[in-house]
């Protein structure tokens, strides 16, 4: 089956920098790489996601890129704010099944 | 759009006691529903997918007497955690699938089994 890796298991930065979350998959057949962000006590929320057809996306300050090639996708956040501050996860699919997630990063923005 | 309720937020029960949580998507039709749990500081770990009308498919290691999933519409997914235990206790998230790989998750529920 699927396998995902994710780091680093901590990430602090202060704010205004920038944060880099990196994840590997095994199986080759994923298609599909969401990232979620979850607050303590409240449940993940999809904040982006990539799918298998393109190398790069980007929302506002967020983007996630993908090498298909490598098997590996990263999340990436510019001009950090203290409200980034929580548990981000990775994760990956293919075709309809169901999602393997990383084991998640704890970001930590200081003022 | 995309927005997944679950209820209660937080359940405090006895042990050897049935509680029932509820998963609704609310502005959209769920083909697939699934059960997670989630312990302090780990990953999601996906118990069980649900698909509405059918019976549940469990993930290896977990007891489906023991989590007994109902997905009655498209709209609506209940776990009930049987005869509780205090290893039971745990944060249980359910999501919705609208038949693509995108899932929404909803804001979970706290379980303490004392």
């Amino acid at each position: 089956g699927e396998n995902v890796e994710q780091h680093p298991s901590t990430l602090s930065v202060q704010e205004g920098d920038s944060a880099v979350i990196k994840c590997t998959y095994s199986d080759s057949a994923s298609n599909y790489f969401p990232w979620y962000k979850q607050e303590l006590g409240k449940g993940p929320q999809l904040i982006i996601d990539i799918r298998s057809n393109v190398g790069e996306k980007k929302d506002q300050r967020i983007a996630v890129t993908l090498n298909k090639t490598a098997k590996h996708f990263s999340l990436h956040i510019t001009e950090t704010q203290p409200e980034d501050s929580a548990v981000y996860f990775c994760a990956a699919s293919a075709g309809y099944s169901t999602l393997t997630f990383g084991k998640g990063t704890m970001l930590l923005v200081s003022p | 759009g995309a927005v997944v309720s679950q209820h209660p937020s937080r359940v405090i029960c006895k042990s050897g006691t049935s509680v029932k949580i509820e998963c609704r998507s609310l502005d959209f039709q769920a083909t697939t529903m699934f059960w997670y749990r989630q312990f302090p500081k780990q990953s999601l770990m996906l118990m069980a997918t649900s698909n509405e009308g059918s019976k549940a498919t469990y993930e290896q290691g977990v007891e489906k007497d023991k989590f007994l999933i109902n997905h009655a519409s498209l709209t609506l997914s209940t776990l009930t955690v049987t005869s509780a235990h205090p290893e039971d206790s745990s944060f249980y998230i359910c999501s919705a699938g609208t038949g693509s790989n995108e899932q929404y998750f909803g804001p979970g529920t706290r379980l303490t089994v004392t």
